[in-house]
């Protein structure tokens, strides 16, 4: 079984819309992380968590939301998706501990908004 | 502004040669610089991890040398494989916590 596990994988859905994106992991990793990745633009940070009790806005957060229900899980939302969200989406988790450490991603999910 | 460079054209390189791809940055201080592998439709792998303080990284047929004067990063696969054939992405963190990507660049091994 996958470490970090995203769903759904893939997702088409209508402007307007509210979206939900589940990430989970069995890591046991205190920090979690939700980017997005457009061709040619590389992965870009949504939000990211430290602990359960920690939520931090990244590069791009407008149009988002997350919710850290638990150590394992990691949530994101799109209240009023549009077309300019269409986009692969990407759930991370590291370590916290001293120093710097990898990140652990899951497979990703695709979502269409028309 | 900051920037980070990877050639966004794909690197078609034959078998067993040695596969060079390049990380550029502009505007930034990384005390750690790192690679990972992207495989179609799969979430980015960590490859490997390089500190400000070293100059090059091995591991296996990999290697990694970090030029915090030139602000770029090499990344060498030997003996290249079609397996090898993925896009390989740089990142950047200056502080410990946060990971800054590059826009990754193709490689294409052909057998």
């Amino acid at each position: 079984d996958a470490d970090v596990t995203q769903t759904p994988r893939n997702r088409i859905t209508k402007t307007g819309k509210r979206i939900m994106l589940e990430c989970s992991q069995t890591k046991g990793h205190d920090r979690m992380y939700w980017y997005r990745q457009d061709p040619g633009l590389g992965l870009r940070l949504i939000y990211y968590s430290f602990d359960v009790k920690d939520i931090n806005k990244g590069e791009i957060s407008d149009g988002y939301s997350v919710s850290r229900q638990a150590q394992a899980k990691f949530s994101l939302s799109l209240e009023s998706a549009i077309p300019n969200q269409t986009a692969l989406y990407f759930c991370a988790t590291s370590e916290s501990d001293r120093g710097f450490q990898p990140q652990h991603f899951g497979d990703g999910t695709r979502l269409s908004i028309l | 502004s900051q920037k980070i460079e990877q050639n966004s054209e794909a690197l078609n390189i034959q078998e067993g040669k040695t596969a060079t791809l390049t990380c550029n940055y502009t505007n930034y201080s990384p005390a750690y610089l790192q690679w990972y592998r992207q495989d179609p439709g799969r979430g980015p792998v960590f490859l490997l991890l390089i500190r400000e303080n070293e100059k090059e990284k091995r591991k296996e047929r990999l290697k990694v040398t970090f030029d915090t004067t030139l602000k770029q990063s090499l990344f060498h696969i030997t003996a290249s494989q079609p397996a090898d054939s993925a896009t390989y992405l740089c990142a950047l963190d200056e502080a410990g916590n946060m990971l800054t990507f590059g826009g990754g660049t193709r490689l294409m091994v052909k057998p």
